[in-house]
């Protein structure tokens, strides 16, 4: 059955770099698009990041671009989210999430989320 | 960006109430609108996408409508389990958005 299971989340000090993971299971990654979400403590979700399926096209919100960067590792059948110049309002549960096939871009499958705490 | 605007916040009612929650988007989405519910401690879950249409396994008594910037979604005989955030999102355009949530509470 499709998986998605995030690690990497820790404390960070402000100004730090995390790189989470997220490994996918019962599908391959390459065959969707891929996303990241977060949810700060008490909050609504935003979205972060997405990569195509096949090309390594990559789309940013505005919020993070220039210091998030994702990626995937076909082989691992993994996806990636580096993360630079971290800053106490990125403190969030992080979540990677599918967009499906055949749900009109929505999101079908969620990791549980890695929860990431910016502080000094 | 596409804005995502939904009413109301946070909305009580009680088992067996009908409830409607409404999601605006900033310009013409056409149909390209999921909704998903988020239990505490939880990761969401996709309950609509494409505007109307049920995702598999979500109960009959949720349903979803609306085209271009206006839409809603209905639960109409509210269930114990139902009593969760609720949020829209827009998968027309990157970069994507959600709404801000609406919280549902047991009155």
């Amino acid at each position: 059955q499709v998986q998605l299971v995030e690690s990497g989340g820790g404390l960070v000090k402000p100004g730090g770099s995390l790189r989470l993971s997220c490994a996918a299971s019962g599908f391959s990654l390459s065959d969707y698009y891929m996303s990241w979400i977060r949810q700060a403590p008490g909050k609504g979700l935003e979205w972060i990041a997405n990569i195509r399926s096949e090309v390594d096209y990559t789309d940013y919100a505005d919020f993070v671009k220039g210091r998030f960067t994702i990626s995937r590792d076909k082989t691992k059948n993994s996806l990636f989210l580096q993360m630079t110049g971290l800053r106490a309002e990125d403190t969030a549960v992080y979540y990677c999430a599918r967009e499906g096939i055949t749900v009109a871009g929505a999101l079908d499958y969620w990791g549980q989320g890695a929860l990431v705490t910016v502080s000094s | 960006d596409i804005q995502m605007t939904q009413s109301p916040s946070a909305v009580s009612a009680s088992v067996g109430d009908r409830v409607t929650i409404t999601c605006r988007a900033s310009q013409a989405i056409n149909s390209w609108l999921a909704w998903y519910q988020q239990k505490p401690g939880k990761a969401p879950k996709l309950l609509i996408y494409a505007a109307s249409t049920l995702q598999r396994g979500v109960p009959s008594r949720f349903s979803g409508s609306g085209f271009g910037t206006h839409f809603t979604l209905t639960i109409s005989s509210l269930q114990p389990e139902d009593f969760a955030t609720y949020y829209c999102q827009q998968t027309d355009k990157f970069p994507r958005t959600f709404g801000l949530g609406t919280k549902l509470e047991i009155k």
